[in-house]
């Protein structure tokens, strides 16, 4: 069993539409969670970075960490074509220097 | 732009051969981190040199290896390649020695394909 799971989807929804994107993991160590957006043939971009639980929210994107379950999450309000990418859960323990990550939901979004 | 380089952007190659992968880090950034992303295993962390310094490694072959020179660039070298290293490898940095705690930015990667 892989320590991040990630549903690859793919995902596709109507412009405007709420996104919600799900993580799960099992190792109870991580303490930083982040969410990565990867557009087709580019590097992973740094979207969302969130410290221990609770939620966290930049415009229209909302992180919610919920260590108890282990599950995080990533909302999409108001959603953009702009917004069709791979987007990518990464968890880090204290003091780690990796980052493990999911498999990464690929997420359209049609006008 | 994350301000960290990569070079070549696309490599062919064959089974067998060797290659070598360059890296640049953001100005400012002593850490360097090496990730392989493959459709099967997603992204997996391969090493990390701080300041010179081998600091972490993952879930790298014996066949590859990579070091830090002074001016802070990274080589990543895969040698006797096989057709299932054929993957994305990406170069990040970071300006602390902890990937956990500091904001890693990553580069646009290097498209590898053994035949």
């Amino acid at each position: 069993q892989k320590e991040v799971e990630q549903d690859p989807g793919p995902l596709s929804v109507p412009e405007g539409a709420i996104v919600s994107l799900n993580c799960t993991y099992s190792n109870s160590a991580f303490q930083y969670f982040m969410w990565y957006r990867q557009y087709s043939r580019k590097g992973p971009e740094l979207l969302m970075y969130t410290y221990s639980s609770g939620n966290k929210e930049d415009g229209r994107f909302t992180a919610q960490v919920d260590k108890s379950s282990k599950y995080i999450s990533l909302f999409i309000r108001d959603s953009q074509p702009s917004d069709s990418a791979t987007y990518l859960c990464a968890m880090s323990e204290q003091g780690a220097q990796k980052l493990v990550f999911g498999q990464g939901t690929r997420l359209t979004i049609n006008p | 732009d994350s301000g960290v380089t990569q070079t070549p952007k696309h490599l062919i190659t064959a089974t067998g051969q060797r290659v070598t992968l360059r890296c640049s880090p953001r100005s400012g950034d002593l850490s360097v981190y090496w990730y392989q992303q493959s459709l099967d295993q997603g992204l997996q962390f391969l090493i990390q040199y701080y300041n010179g310094e081998e600091r972490a490694k993952g879930n790298i072959l014996e066949r590859f290896s990579a070091q830090q020179f002074p001016d802070l660039h990274s080589e990543l070298n895969l040698s006797s390649l096989e057709l299932g290293d054929s993957a994305l490898y990406f170069c990040a940095s970071s300006v602390a020695p902890s990937g956990g705690t500091d904001t890693q930015y990553f580069g646009p990667g290097t498209r590898l394909t053994v035949l």
